[in-house]
């Protein structure tokens, strides 16, 4: 199975901060990368595909890059709405695997 | 589109768990779309279990495969999550989401989840 691990697993960040995630894959796999929100209690949320297209509906915030085995989650200025877990989650092969979360805090 | 699940929130260890996802606002039917479970714990994190295809055409997690089943009903726009022989490493909350499948995949809508519990 491709292992994906996330960095950091939490940090604290203020209205208005830049906040950047790293997630990164034991093996290749193109720009198959996912982003995904979760909030207490809720669904995971699609942010972004193919490591840098982002969903309908997702504030321009958010923006992905990476490619090959190293991808960024970006939030331009922090939002009271973005503090959340994030997920990345590769689909270049079955098993489909997850990393662990990112848990976004207020400082 | 928007998905719900639904089944007993308890199941007895060594017996089998069913869930079904209700799918409305898009077709089971689409060719542009998979549908997919996926199960949420402390101790496992997400874990894809596995999707199926209109046609029947099913992936499965080797992890779980053994005990596993997906199966889709057209005609209810609906489709369905057996996992046989649970222990109580099963309990999780589980989701059903659609697969959007273009150049790649991506999981673009999920139901709210469902929590299952493993307990005699």
């Amino acid at each position: 199975d491709i292992q994906m691990t996330q960095s950091p697993l939490s940090l604290s960040a203020s209205i208005g901060d830049r906040v950047t995630i790293t997630c990164r894959a034991s093996q290749h796999i193109n720009s198959y990368l996912n982003w995904y929100q979760q909030k207490p209690g809720k669904a995971p949320r699609l942010l972004i595909y193919e490591a840098s297209t982002l969903q309908s509906g997702v504030p321009s915030r958010f923006s992905g890059s990476g490619s090959g085995t190293d991808f960024t989650l970006t939030l331009s200025s922090l939002q009271p709405e973005d503090f959340a877990t994030y997920y990345c989650q590769q689909s270049d092969r079955t098993p489909w695997t997850f990393g662990q979360g990112t848990k976004v805090e207020i400082k | 589109v928007q998905l719900q699940e639904s089944g007993p929130g308890l199941v007895r260890p060594s017996e089998t768990l069913s869930l079904t996802c209700n799918v409305s606002g898009d077709s089971v039917k689409s060719a542009f779309n998979y549908w997919s479970w996926i199960r949420q714990s402390p101790t496992k994190g997400l874990e894809w279990i596995g999707y199926i295809f209109y046609t029947g055409t099913t992936n499965y997690n080797p992890s779980l495969k053994s005990r596993v089943t997906i199966s889709v009903d057209p005609s209810k726009n609906q489709f369905s999550l057996k996992l046989s022989s649970v222990t109580a490493a099963d309990t999780a909350v589980y989701y059903c989401a659609r697969v959007a499948a273009r150049l790649q995949y991506y999981l673009d809508s999920w139901g709210q989840g469902t929590l299952v519990s493993v307990s005699s």
